[in-house]
């Protein structure tokens, strides 16, 4: 069964600090997503992560994804408070459906 | 921007009461997902559709839940008899096809008393 943990799932940081999500998954996958969750909103698509080492970059979030070592990073740089959210990696299990981790709780003080 | 319809946004019900809710698909998206999302928690996948077909209802609760996707375009997730349990966000998304990126819709939050 594949299992997606994140971590840290709450992250309160101050605004111009940099921080990493983590996202382990516990099978071989080929692709994952990063989603973001406004309180009471539906969820955004961030990125799309499809090989091994592939990197991808909007604003001052960064995504990666080691398939070897079944991780996956997302990289905050100098946090502004507009960041705030929740953020979701989610793996593809089998090319049939997306599982997704518990979520990252994110608080970014002025 | 195309995007998922969900409707209603809101519905608060009792228990044992029959609830049913809407999703309409970015135009010429073939794959149809209903999730649903506890507090808290991250979605989980309830139904999975590619065109009209049932492709995973695996985590479906088949004895009090059910979907469909007649014509292959919007769909339906009915709940019946409604429990406590059931208070939850419930999420549609669909993508272009299978493994292609998925856009979800707002969602519509049940509340059981």
């Amino acid at each position: 069964e594949l299992k997606v943990e994140q971590n840290p799932l709450f992250l309160s940081m101050q605004e111009g600090k940099n921080y990493t999500i983590y996202c382990n998954y516990s099978t071989t996958s080929d692709r994952l997503y990063w989603y973001r969750q406004d309180p009471g909103k539906s969820l955004e698509s961030l990125f799309v992560l499809l090989s091994n080492g592939a990197v991808k970059q909007e604003g001052r979030l960064m995504a990666s994804l080691d398939t070897k070592a079944r991780l996956s990073t997302l990289h905050i740089t100098a946090a502004v408070h507009d960041l705030s959210a929740t953020y979701f990696c989610a793996v593809d299990k089998n090319g049939n459906k997306l599982v997704f981790g518990a979520g990252t709780i994110l608080r970014v003080k002025s | 921007e195309a995007e998922v319809a969900q409707s209603p946004r809101y519905k608060i019900t009792e228990k044992s009461q029959a609830v049913a809710f809407w999703c309409d698909p970015i135009s010429g998206h073939a794959t149809l997902y209903w999730y649903r999302q506890i507090l808290g928690q991250g979605p989980e996948l309830l139904v999975q559709f590619q065109d009209e077909s049932v492709v995973d209802d695996s985590q479906l609760p088949k004895d009090r839940f059910s979907a469909e996707r007649l014509k292959g375009v919007d769909s339906t997730l009915k709940i019946q008899p409604a429990e406590l349990g059931d208070s939850a966000m419930y999420l549609c998304a669909s993508s272009l096809a299978r493994r292609e990126t998925q856009y979800f819709g707002p969602g519509t939050r049940l509340l059981v008393l």
